[in-house]
């Protein structure tokens, strides 16, 4: 069982805005502002989306967006494009003992 | 550009120690500013953190390997190692080798991944 919890699916139109929640407790989410998305397509290794919770690395959309409140992290992505279908984790510092715990993962499909 | 890349046997025994390097490219692994992670993701699963170190040779482990991993650098070499003992099929994965840009899990380069089995 993943530490953080996310939705097992979500779905959108192009064009639509989808939100993908990553729920943990305040000994991580809560905690830090240290949350991070990842997008991962079938066959590739993980891409950071956002960081910080809410920034984004150079390159990446500004479609993409994160934002957290309490204990729950989330990753909006607006104008949904074909490519954006992928699978999606979120990550949390969550220091000392378990130091970082990701959430189960998200497949995010464009109808 | 940064690049990692993962190297290692594919396959490993139950009971046995896997053992991959990452090789560093584009940059050095003895930056102050960063860190360096492993994490695995079995067929179909999702990812888990198995480690982290920094250049001056601390580390941090997900608990729940309960000892069984050992992270290691090697600054000469500009490379990090995952050990892993007592291996079953449960250690099955695709292991990744990262950057950790900020020493708090958010990890910005990714190698692309090796695919190891454990089987007899």
């Amino acid at each position: 069982q993943s530490a953080l919890t996310q939705p097992r699916s979500v779905s959108g139109s192009p064009g639509q805005s989808v939100t993908i929640s990553c729920t943990g407790t305040s000994s991580d989410v809560g905690g830090y502002n240290y949350v991070s998305w990842y997008q991962q397509h079938p066959g590739k290794a993980p891409k950071l989306m956002i960081y910080d919770v809410s920034e984004r690395p150079s390159g990446v959309p500004d479609r993409f967006s994160g934002s957290k409140s309490g204990n729950t992290a989330s990753l909006t992505i607006s104008g949904l494009q074909a490519e954006d279908e992928a699978d999606y984790y979120c990550c949390s510092y969550a220091a000392s003992y378990t130091y970082v715990v990701f959430g189960g993962g998200t497949k995010l499909t464009v109808l | 550009q940064l690049q990692l890349q993962e190297s290692g046997p594919g396959l490993v025994k139950p009971s046995e120690t896997l053992s991959l390097t990452c090789t560093v490219s584009g940059g050095s692994i003895s930056s102050s500013s960063f860190y360096w992670g492993w994490i695995r993701q079995p067929p179909g699963k999702g990812l888990e953190w198995i480690g982290t170190i920094y250049y001056s040779g601390s580390t941090y482990y997900n608990p729940s390997l309960k000892s069984r991993a050992t992270i290691s650098v090697d600054t000469s070499k500009n490379q990090f190692s995952l050990k892993l003992t007592s291996v079953t099929a449960a250690d099955t994965a695709v292991y990744y080798c990262a950057r950790d840009s900020s020493g708090y899990g958010q990890f910005d380069y990714w190698g692309q991944g090796t695919l190891v089995t454990v089987s007899s």
